[in-house]
């Protein structure tokens, strides 16, 4: 099955800085890359996802590369707010499957 | 738009005590039906999943069971709980595109 591993486990940033976490995947025929952004005693939610034909996608302050030949991913967040403090997720998707395997979490702090 | 409920929001429950907590998905037919749980800082665990009435599929050997009695119906129940069931569930629901949303979640404590 799939495996998804997700780095760092814990992130410090400064306000106002950019923040990158960094995912690997195992399964070549993964096709779907969503992350999701949880807080603190609420569900995941979906923040921005790409597909496997596609290298890179931008929504204003975050972006998603994929590499399918190293077959890794990431999330870059630019001009960082207290507000994007959070725990986020990456996941890949087979798309052969109804199942969505997830990384185990980035916590992520900015500083004021 | 669609919208999806879980309740209750908190529960805590004695150890050998029944469990049952629903999950409702509302603006959409024929979803694709999901349980995680979330250990206190961990990741999502998969439990089940469902896309279909009646048609559940487990991921892990465990002390819990799913039932989709209608459409747009999720529950998970268990008859005897154990301490190591406390945690965080979510009910998740997808449809024709790969997109998966997620619920507010119940914060399940076994006593």
């Amino acid at each position: 099955g799939e495996n998804v591993e997700q780095h760092p486990s814990t992130l410090s940033v400064q306000e106002g800085d950019s923040a990158v976490i960094k995912c690997t995947y195992s399964d070549s025929a993964s096709n779907y890359f969503p992350w999701y952004k949880q807080e603190l005693g609420k569900g995941p939610q979906l923040i921005i996802d790409i597909r496997s034909n596609v290298g890179e996608k931008k929504d204003q302050r975050i972006a998603v590369t994929l590499n399918k030949t190293a077959k890794h991913f990431s999330l870059h967040i630019t001009e960082t707010q207290p507000e994007d403090s959070a725990v986020y997720f990456c996941a890949a998707r087979d798309g052969g499957y109804q199942k969505v395997t997830f990384g185990t979490g980035t916590k992520l702090q900015v500083i004021p | 738009s669609q919208t999806i409920h879980q309740w209750p929001a908190t529960l805590v429950q004695p150890v050998g005590s029944p469990l049952s907590l629903e999950c409702t998905v509302e603006g959409t037919s024929n979803p694709n039906l999901y349980w995680y749980r979330q250990a206190a800082g961990r990741g999502l665990q998969l439990l089940f999943y469902s896309v279909g009435i009646g048609q559940i599929s487990s991921e892990v050997p465990q002390n819990l069971s799913a039932s989709r009695p209608q459409d747009r119906q999720f529950i998970l129940s268990s008859k005897k709980l154990l301490l190591s069931d406390s945690g965080f569930y979510l009910c998740a629901w997808s449809f024709e595109t790969y997109e998966q949303y997620f619920g507010p979640g119940t914060r399940l404590t076994v006593t």
